[in-house]
């Protein structure tokens, strides 16, 4: 099987620009949770998705959005960027919310300049 | 609230030592335990994992043990190898309270081993 593929690998993006990132889970997959990586505050969980409905969501401002698609696959967007935005996103897919491993992406690493 | 506490490092061996990496938790429910590991420019990967009290994971040459009682889930491996070196991730999941399927993850420790 092949596991979960995040596009793009990497992105520049301007401060005030927005952004989205997608991710596709594994097949069969059904629940997609993103999580964002940085030197200062580790893993951070964004928010979790299953059958296109967010189940659960982080402690982030309102500029960090997602959705989920009827395949399973999902995405994020981030508006009105900012220099701390800048962070490895990682995308992880499970066979359902209830407590199955996660199996992460490669994730997107995002620079804002 | 549920959190997860590892030991800082790095933690720098040789090829062929003995490896612990400690970890702790506290999580009001009933929470499965997880390793994960990182390589330069990857995204995690699942090392093993524990779903209740006394359950050992194991992977790889790898263990660890779900300690209720010392909430503790310690990662071991006998000899380790070069291609070891990576950043390993203990993280919990606890889907009893609001927290759901996210996972809940220490800060990492950088593992170097040399030959």
């Amino acid at each position: 099987k092949a596991g979960v593929t995040q596009t793009p690998r990497y992105l520049i993006k301007t401060r005030g620009q927005q952004v989205t990132l997608s991710c596709s889970p594994i097949s069969g997959h059904r629940s997609v949770s993103w999580y964002q990586q940085t030197p200062g505050q580790g893993l951070q969980f964004l928010f979790e998705y299953f059958s296109e409905t967010q189940r659960n969501k982080g402690n982030f401002p309102g500029r960090f959005s997602g959705r989920q698609f009827s395949n399973s696959r999902s995405e994020m967007n981030v508006s009105t960027l900012e220099l701390g935005d800048s962070a490895l996103y990682l995308c992880a897919s499970s066979l359902t919310n209830w407590g199955y491993e996660q199996y992460f992406g490669p994730g997107t690493r995002l620079t804002v300049t | 609230g549920n959190s997860v506490t590892q030991m800082e490092g790095p933690v720098t061996l040789s090829e062929e030592a003995f490896l612990t990496i400690n970890c702790t938790y506290t999580a009001t429910g009933y929470p499965s335990l997880f390793w994960y590991v990182q390589y330069p420019g990857e995204g995690l990967q699942l090392l093993l994992k524990a779903t209740k009290a006394d359950d050992k994971g194991s992977n790889k040459g790898f263990e660890a043990t779900y300690r209720k009682e010392t909430t503790s889930f310690h990662l071991e491996k006998g000899s380790v190898q070069v291609s070891d070196s990576a950043v390993y991730f203990c993280a919990l999941s606890d889907i009893s309270n609001q927290a759901g399927t996210a996972l809940i993850f220490g800060k990492g420790t950088t593992l170097s081993v040399s030959s």
